[in-house]
């Protein structure tokens, strides 16, 4: 069966500071990977999202970038976070189907 | 502008009774519909979809009806229990393979009172 792995659950990071979230999928190939974020009183924002290696598709533009170096890795990075980055962050595979969605990292910016 | 909309930020029922939960959609090219449900500290986990052919899908407790001419579309859970309490997020798209631009709802907080 598919599993996905997102790490850390949580992170307190100061402003300015270099963010790295990892995101990884067993279980399946050539999935398609989603970077989401639940800000306060928000639905969930598309953020990245990337159909195969290398190729990420950006959806709002911000300080964050995405990379996909491996077919079931996803990574969310940013080289200096600012206080409106704080939310859960969500990521998520798919392959023709529904959504199946990590259990989040909550961003603490200070 | 949004184009899914959960109107009830939250929804408060007696265990054994029925929840109604609605959304409300604006884009017309939207053509597959989706429920998640979400515990705090946790990722949204798929419930349940409906397809924009049908105007019904049942699973279990977990009923969605869809009426495409009004743009609506609900969630009933039958009878509710206190595990149902979550935020309730709707999401649609438009087009089998285009779910990278899922339009998420608000979200609508389900409490299920024992």
């Amino acid at each position: 069966s598919q599993t996905i792995h997102q790490w850390p659950a949580t992170l307190v990071q100061p402003v300015g500071s270099p963010l790295s979230l990892e995101c990884t999928v067993e279980g399946t190939s050539n999935p398609n990977l989603y970077w989401y974020r639940q800000a306060a009183g928000r639905g969930l924002q598309l953020l990245f999202y990337s159909i195969g290696i290398g190729q990420i598709s950006s959806e709002v533009p911000q300080n964050l970038s995405a990379s996909r170096p491996q077919d079931r890795q996803f990574i969310l990075s940013s080289k200096k976070l600012l206080l409106s980055d704080s939310g859960f962050y969500l990521c998520a595979w798919s392959v023709l189907g529904p959504l199946h969605f990590g259990n989040g990292t909550r961003l603490t910016v200070t | 502008d949004q184009q899914v909309k959960q109107n009830s930020p939250s929804l408060s029922v007696q265990e054994g009774r029925i929840s109604i939960l609605n959304c409300d959609y604006t884009n017309s090219m939207f053509d597959y519909f989706l429920w998640y449900k979400k515990y705090p500290a946790e990722g949204p986990t798929f419930l349940i979809s409906i397809s924009s052919i049908k105007d019904k899908n049942e699973d279990g407790r977990f009923t969605v009806f869809l009426n495409k001419s009004a743009k609506h579309l609900s969630l009933h859970i039958v009878p509710s229990q206190p595990g149902d309490s979550a935020v309730y997020f709707c999401a649609a798209f438009a087009g089998l393979g285009s779910q990278g631009n899922l339009i998420f709802g608000k979200g609508t907080k389900l409490s299920v009172k024992p």
